[in-house]
């Protein structure tokens, strides 16, 4: 399988807390992303992180990504109740491929 | 920024009947989308790649029989599900990729999603 793995499965912090995901994957990538999705809904967009990059922000979101470990880590910082969705990472191997998707993360952030 | 719609949104059919799903790029042409099926609680699992004029190209372990992929036009992929069981049940999401970046845009490596249509099947 494809399929990259992410952990911790669920995870449930308290509002204000920072929130931390990883994503493993298999094989040699052009680019890594991580997408939200809320419960029954599509996918969002968050974060595009390319193979010669190591780090990447956006707002509250931090993306880093290992290439010799072949793994990536998302943080969201001060966390809020409206972050409470799935997280996926999805790895691209060549630019217009196929992206494979992560087993997700769930977080939910009490308020 | 690119949208894509996908209709109908909900699906409930009797098992043995025949279910189309549309997937649409509102305001760009996509030569490429994509077929994702998605179990409760699990991750999105690509079913198949489809091209705009060509035939579909599908991952290991997907009946292309079963699962009909037709993308006859540069804002509209579909897909068909032939003879739907209650195993065929699931969230079914598609994604169409810009062939250049929109301005502003995150660039022609993101797949932009469709809201997903729930398939239930009785």
């Amino acid at each position: 399988s494809q399929q990259g793995e992410e952990d911790p499965q669920a995870l449930s912090i308290q509002e204000g807390e920072n929130a931390t995901m990883n994503c493993s994957y298999k094989t040699s990538i052009n680019n890594l992303q991580w997408y939200r999705q809320n419960s029954g809904r599509g996918l969002v967009h968050l974060i595009l992180i390319r193979s010669n990059e190591r780090e990447k922000h956006s707002g509250r979101l931090r993306v880093t990504l290992d290439t010799s470990k072949k793994s990536s880590s998302l943080l969201i910082t001060a966390s809020r109740a409206a972050d409470t969705a799935s997280y996926f990472c999805a790895t691209e191997k060549f630019t217009g491929n196929q992206f494979y998707f992560g087993t997700g993360t769930s977080l939910t952030v009490i308020p | 920024g690119a949208v894509v719609s996908q209709h109908p949104s909900r699906v409930i059919c009797k098992s043995g009947t025949s279910v189309k799903i549309e997937c649409r790029s509102l305001d760009f042409q996509a030569t490429t989308m994509f077929w994702y099926r998605q179990f409760p609680k699990q991750s999105l699992m690509l079913m198949a790649t489809s091209n705009e004029g060509s035939k579909a190209t599908y991952e290991q372990g997907v009946e292309k029989d079963k699962f009909l992929i037709n993308h006859a036009s540069l804002t509209l992929s579909t897909l068909t599900v032939t003879s739907a069981h209650p195993e065929d049940s699931s969230f079914y999401i598609c994604s169409a990729r810009l062939p250049t970046g929109l301005a502003g845009g995150p660039g022609p490596d993101t797949q932009y999603f469709g809201p997903g249509t729930r398939l239930t099947v009785l």
